[in-house]
C-alpha cells in the first residue's frame, strides 16, 4: 500500500511554454501533498506543501505564480511549471502525507527538460 | 527541526553489513530519527524511524544511542541494489516537513 504516482515520469518542453505535473495518491487519502525540486547532485528542496480544498504555501524564494499548484481532491495535486525556462530543468518530486499513519509517501519523480 | 551530520559517501561490500552513522546532537526529546534512501532517479523511499529505542524492519535496523545524539543505519546483507543516497532526518512526528540534507552516499561493490 502507500503508493503515489507522477505523471509523466519525463517531459521536455520549449522555453516559454507551461508543463503540468499530477501527483497521485494511488490507495489513500492525501490530506496533505509536497511538492519538491531536485537540481543534478543536490538533495531535495521543499517548494511548497498543498492541503486538499486550500491554497498552497510556499517556501522562502519559490515564485507562486510561476509555480501553481492545485490540490482539488485527496488523491490528487497537480504542479503547474508556467512559462518555464531553462532554468527550471530538474527533478520534481511530489510526496503525500497519509492522516494514519502520518507518513510522507514519495513519488517517483517527474524529469523536467526546458530547451 | 535538529540538524544531523552524515558522512558524505561511503563503500561496502556486497553482502556485508552497512552501518550508516548519523549526528543529531541537538536533537530534541520529541523528535524521532527517520532514514530515507533514494536510488538514482528515483524518488525517496522510507527506510525506517524510531524514538528512543532500536527498531528493526525488513530493510534495516536502527540503533539508537541512549542520549540520542546519534544513530546508526543498519542494512544487514547489503546488496548492489542498495546502492543509493541515505538521509537521515530528525523531525516531531506531527510536523509535515522533511528538511533534507545532502546524505550519505552508499556505494555497495561486487
Amino acid at each position: 500500500g502507500a503508493v503515489v504516482s507522477q505523471h509523466p515520469s519525463r517531459v521536455i518542453c520549449k522555453s516559454g511554454t507551461s508543463v503540468k505535473i499530477e501527483c497521485r495518491s494511488l490507495d489513500f487519502q492525501a490530506t496533505t501533498m509536497f511538492w519538491y525540486r531536485q537540481f543534478p547532485k543536490q538533495s531535495l528542496m521543499l517548494m511548497a506543501t498543498s492541503n486538499e480544498g486550500s491554497k498552497a504555501t510556499y517556501e522562502q524564494g519559490v515564485e507562486k505564480d510561476k509555480f501553481l499548484i492545485n490540490h482539488a481532491s485527496l488523491t490528487l495535486s497537480t504542479l503547474t511549471v508556467t512559462s518555464a525556462h531553462p532554468e527550471d530543468s530538474s527533478f520534481y518530486i511530489c510526496s503525500a502525507r497519509s492522516a494514519s499513519p502520518y507518513e510522507q509517501y514519495f513519488g517517483p519523480g517527474t524529469r523536467l527538460t526546458v530547451t | 527541526d535538529a540538524k544531523t551530520t552524515q558522512p558524505p559517501s561511503m563503500d561496502c561490500a556486497e553482502g556485508r553489513a552497512a552501518n550508516l552513522p548519523c549526528n543529531h546532537s541537538t536533537i530534541s526529546g520529541n523528535e524521532y530519527v527517520y532514514w530515507y534512501r533514494q536510488i538514482h532517479s528515483q524518488g525517496p523511499q522510507y527506510i525506517i524511524h524510531g524514538l528512543k529505542n532500536n527498531e528493526t524492519n525488513e530493510m534495516a535496523s536502527l540503533i539508537i544511542t541512549e542520549d540520542r545524539k546519534s544513530s546508526t543505519l543498519i542494512l544487514p546483507h547489503a546488496t548492489l541494489r542498495d546502492t543509493a543516497v541515505y538521509y537521515c532526518i530528525v523531525r516531531v512526528m506531527y510536523d509535515y516537513k522533511l528538511s533534507f540534507g545532502a546524505g550519505t552516499t552508499v556505494t555497495v561493490r561486487a
